[in-house]
């Protein structure tokens, strides 16, 4: 069965700092896919990053970025200069196919989150 | 932009009432899904559909059903409310395909939640 873990339930940093969330996951598929979304206070997640299980290449997107390491099975995310606003609930999830009805749909399997709180 | 509007922000239930949460997407998405978050478990998944009047059980089904009679609206129902029933519900979105690859690094597109509290 996949298994997301998300060991840190709590972070809490002042403004500017930068801040890494941890994600181990399992599977014993050769193909998956690891996704991180997030939740602010709204309520509604909003989605980060998607990465395929082939593709191991760290990806940066203004002051996020992500470290994809299979052989740790682990898919970090860091905010680098927090800001308030990156203040939310962070999910990781990892998504196996499954069919249905000749169709196949995306089956998220999302670990515990972490809220992360940026003091100003 | 694709949007999922959820009902209720926020709903009161008592004991044994019977709940319909209901979720409608504008993009005709084929895939639906309900999910309970809790605090320290994630997001579980409830029932998902990928057709209309198709649905499957999630991980987490018992004590509820869901009802999918058009494409846009999948609703969740809750037969009887039971306490362990408060929680937070998610509805959320996406693109269905035949294409195995495509269909499952589809991400989901959620509503707002609903803050479900049964006393």
């Amino acid at each position: 069965a996949q298994k997301v873990t998300q060991a840190q339930t709590e972070i809490s940093v002042v403004e500017k700092e930068d801040v890494t969330l941890d994600c181990v996951y399992e599977t014993r598929d050769t193909t998956y896919y690891l996704f991180w979304y997030k939740q602010p206070p709204s309520g509604e997640l909003v989605f980060l990053i998607r990465r395929n299980s082939f593709d191991e290449q760290n990806e940066i997107s203004g002051r996020y970025s992500w470290n994809f390491q299979k052989s740790t099975s682990s898919f970090n995310f860091t905010i680098t200069a927090s800001q308030v606003v990156d203040s939310a609930v962070y999910f990781c999830a990892l998504s196996e196919a499954v069919s249905a009805g000749g169709t196949s749909y995306g089956k998220l399997t999302f670990g515990q989150g972490t809220i992360l709180t940026v003091h100003p | 932009d694709v949007k999922v509007t959820q009902s209720s922000r926020y709903l009161v239930k008592r004991t044994g009432e019977k709940v319909f949460l209901e979720c409608v997407q504008d993009m005709d998405h084929e895939n639906m899904f309900w999910y309970r978050q809790d605090p320290g478990l994630g997001l579980r998944l409830i029932y998902f559909s990928y057709d209309v009047k198709m649905k499957e059980k999630g991980d987490i089904p018992e004590g509820y059903s869901v009802s999918r009679e058009k494409k846009e609206r999948f609703s969740l129902i809750l037969e009887s409310a039971s306490t362990n029933q408060t929680s937070m519900y998610l509805c959320a979105s996406s693109l269905g395909s035949a294409d195995r690859v495509f269909s499952y690094n589809s991400p989901l597109h959620f509503g707002n939640g609903t803050r479900l509290t049964v006393t």
